[in-house]
């Protein structure tokens, strides 16, 4: 079975800081990546996703994310954060083909003005 | 246009009733699926309807759930004699399901939150 892995549970920034979330994925066959982000009091939405081409993903609001298919992971960073990209991150994962998404257990990113 | 809209929002229940939760999906979607978030876990997937074939029911985790999508439109997902570690909201999402291959985006909704006492 799949599983995903965010080891860092609660991240906490100052403004303009460099951020990296890690996500980590068990699969060995061919995966579709996702990180989806739930502002406070919004639904989910995504940010970006991995299915095939170039492993460096640019997604929204200057998110990217990089699949490494020898460390299965696929974290996500942004180069400079703002207050407004205090949110829960959700990493997901499902195998070619197969449409249910595996997701971890979120990372809450909170920014200091 | 519209998102996923669910109903309730919020759901009291005490133990042993019946519930259910409503979703409508993006008009044109083909594809539905359902979740729960409990407290401190990561979104787990429940089930999938794609079109008119058989729905993917592997994620319930019990016979007291069950879901149906009625025209291949709204999907109601049912849970019976409910118990509280029911307690958690429940994520309905939809998609166009054309990609193939499992790469479309999922739009989902606000969820409803459902607490068993």
């Amino acid at each position: 079975a799949q599983s995903v892995s965010q080891h860092n549970h609660h991240v906490i920034l100052s403004e303009a800081a460099s951020l990296e979330l890690g996500c980590n994925y068990s699969y060995g066959g061919t995966v579709n990546l996702f990180w989806y982000v739930q502002y406070p009091g919004q639904h989910l939405q995504l940010l970006l996703k991995y299915f095939s081409g170039d492993p460096l993903v640019k997604g929204i609001k200057g998110f990217e994310a990089e699949f490494i298919k020898s460390k299965f992971s696929f974290n996500l960073r942004k180069p400079s954060v703002q207050w407004s990209d205090t949110a829960e991150y959700f990493c997901a994962v499902n195998s070619f083909g197969n449409e249910k998404l595996t997701f971890g257990t979120g990372t809450r990113l909170t920014i200091i003005p | 246009g519209a998102g996923v809209s669910q109903s309730p929002s919020n759901k009291v229940t005490e133990k042993g009733k019946d519930v259910e939760l409503r979703c409508d999906p993006i008009s044109g979607h083909t594809a539905l699926y359902w979740y729960r978030q409990s407290l401190g876990q990561g979104l787990e997937f429940l089930i999938y309807f794609q079109g008119n074939s058989a729905p993917d029911k592997s994620g319930l985790p019990s016979d007291r759930f069950s879901a149906e999508r009625t025209g291949g439109s709204v999907s109601t997902l049912t849970i019976q004699r409910t118990q509280q570690e029911d307690s958690a909201v429940y994520l309905c999402a939809s998609s166009w399901g054309l990609a193939g291959g499992g790469s479309d985006t999922q739009y989902f909704g606000p969820g409803t939150r459902l607490t068993v006492l």
